[in-house]
C-alpha cells in the first residue's frame, strides 16, 4: 500500500531561518514523489520531484530510499513562502497513475 | 495553453437538483482527474480516466458521475447530493507517458450543498 507521512501540521519560522519540512513514505516499489505548494486563495502547484532533482524558489527535496524519506529544505525562509505543503507518491509500478497525498505541513514564516 | 481549467468557480445546489462540473486542459495530456478536497485536508482522489477510459474510481458513490467526452473535456455530473459533499473539486491532467507522469492542477469549484 502507498502511504504518506507528514508529521507536522504546523510549521512556524522566522524570516531568513532554515526550514524542513519533514515527508516519509511507505511503498514497496520504486516510488515517484512530488512536492505540491498550495498558497492562500490559489491551486496546488507542483514544486518539486525528485527525478528532476532541481532547485525551484531555492527550496530542495533529496530522494533518499534508505530512510524513506523526501525532505523539502530551504536555507533561508521568506515570508512569500508561508503556503500549505503537500508530499506525495505515486508508484511506478504497473503504470499507476494514482497519486497519494500526505496531510500537509502548513508553514508559516513569520517577519 | 498551459493551464487546467475549471467550471463554474463556484456552485450553489440543492439536494435534488442536478448540476455539473466542468474541466478543460489544451496540453495534450491524455490522462485527467477528479479530486475531492474538503477544508484543511489533502486532495482525495475521485476518479481517474486515461484515453477518455475510466481507469480508477475510488468507490465513489453513483451520484457523482463522471463524463469524459474527448481527450480535453472532463466532466463532473452531480445528482441528489448530500450536504456532506460540499467541498473544493479539483480536476488535474498528466500526460501518461511511460515514466515520469506529473499532474498538473485547475483552480477547483468549490460547490456547497444546501
Amino acid at each position: 500500500a502507498q502511504r504518506v507521512t507528514q508529521p507536522e501540521k504546523l510549521l512556524s519560522v522566522f524570516k531568513g531561518a532554515p526550514v524542513e519540512l519533514k515527508c516519509n513514505y511507505s511503498y514497496s516499489g520504486s516510488p515517484e514523489l512530488f512536492w505540491y505548494v498550495q498558497y492562500s486563495r490559489q491551486r496546488l502547484q507542483l514544486l518539486l520531484r525528485h527525478i528532476s532533482r532541481e532547485s525551484i524558489k531555492g527550496f530542495t527535496a533529496d530522494l533518499n530510499k534508505g530512510e524513506t524519506s523526501f525532505h523539502l529544505k530551504k536555507p533561508f525562509a521568506q515570508e512569500e513562502d508561508s503556503a500549505m505543503y503537500y508530499c506525495a507518491l505515486r508508484g511506478a509500478q504497473g503504470g499507476s497513475e494514482k497519486l497519494v497525498f500526505g496531510k500537509g505541513t502548513k508553514l508559516t514564516v513569520n517577519p | 495553453d498551459t493551464e487546467v481549467t475549471q467550471t463554474p468557480k463556484h456552485l450553489v445546489m440543492g439536494m435534488t437538483n442536478k448540476k455539473s462540473l466542468k474541466c478543460e486542459q489544451h496540453m495534450g495530456h491524455r490522462a485527467m482527474y477528479w479530486y475531492k478536497q474538503k477544508a484543511k485536508k489533502p486532495p482525495e482522489l475521485m476518479f481517474v480516466y486515461s484515453y477518455e477510459k475510466l481507469s480508477i474510481n475510488e468507490s465513489v458513490p453513483s451520484r457523482f458521475s463522471p463524463e469524459c467526452p474527448n481527450s480535453s473535456l472532463l466532466n463532473l455530473h452531480l445528482h441528489a447530493l448530500q450536504p456532506e459533499d460540499s467541498a473544493l473539486y479539483l480536476c488535474a491532467s498528466s500526460q501518461v507517458k511511460g515514466g515520469t507522469d506529473t499532474q498538473y492542477f485547475g483552480p477547483g469549484t468549490r460547490l456547497t450543498v444546501l
